[in-house]
């Protein structure tokens, strides 16, 4: 089955350690996003890319870092320089020039900070 | 800046009322897109509406998009409680791409 594959759905971390989350996605989708969900509140994009080896920044992105090496992955690193990275994370996809534009997400990472 | 707004932020209701949740947007979009959220679950696309005047239904639910108006609808009829879960709508950034801004969400209680 297509979709996108989000691991570990749950991590703790402790203070000044990075952390990276991991995306897979088999639908061939050319677009990748990292979304970020505090409780209660509405999506925030992080960083998004739209090929290969190509990525932008999001509203929130000063302590994260993406890489995007092959076009089925997107992995998340949150890094000591996120102050607050207590948070859901959501990783999505979408298919360039697809006219729908709609997006695709996996089941998502839950990250705790002790 | 895009912002997309709705309201109303936390709904509770009775089973078998109708009601409507808002979507406004502050800036041109022909296109729309609803999400439902469960709790300590991911998004799932309820609707994509492509144009101005564009009306989809799904069960209970039903959206419609105004892009005059910056304005999206989503009403439930008759509701139910299995309709319980969060729902976000979202708006593209800019017309040739695919980055969405969320609305903040409109947590809907469906009481027995």
């Amino acid at each position: 089955d297509g979709g996108i594959t989000q691991s570990p759905k749950y991590l703790f971390r402790k203070e000044g350690q990075n952390v990276t989350l991991s995306c897979e996605q088999n639908l061939n989708h050319d677009a990748m996003y990292w979304y970020r969900q505090d409780p209660g509140q509405g999506l925030r994009l992080i960083y998004y890319s739209q090929i290969v080896n190509d990525f932008q920044k999001g509203d929130i992105a000063e302590g994260y870092s993406v890489s995007r090496e092959k076009k089925e992955s997107f992995p998340l690193t949150v890094t000591s320089a996120q102050k607050n990275p207590t948070a859901f994370y959501l990783c999505a996809s979408s298919q360039r020039g697809d006219l729908t534009g709609e997006l695709f997400f996996g089941e998502g990472s839950r990250l705790t900070v002790l | 800046e895009l912002k997309v707004e709705q309201n109303p932020l936390f709904l509770s209701m009775q089973e078998g009322k109708n009601y409507t949740i808002y979507c406004n947007y502050s800036t041109t979009s022909d296109r729309l897109y609803w999400y439902r959220q469960d709790p300590g679950k991911s998004l799932e696309s309820l609707f994509v509406l492509l144009s101005n005047g564009a009306v989809k239904q799904e069960g209970r639910l039903m959206a419609s998009l105004d892009t005059k108006a910056r304005l999206s609808t989503l009403h439930i009829t008759a509701a139910v409680h299995d309709l319980s879960a969060t729902y976000f709508c979202a708006v593209p950034e800019n017309p040739a791409g695919n980055m969405l801004t969320f609305g903040g969400g409109t947590r809907l209680m469906v009481k027995p």
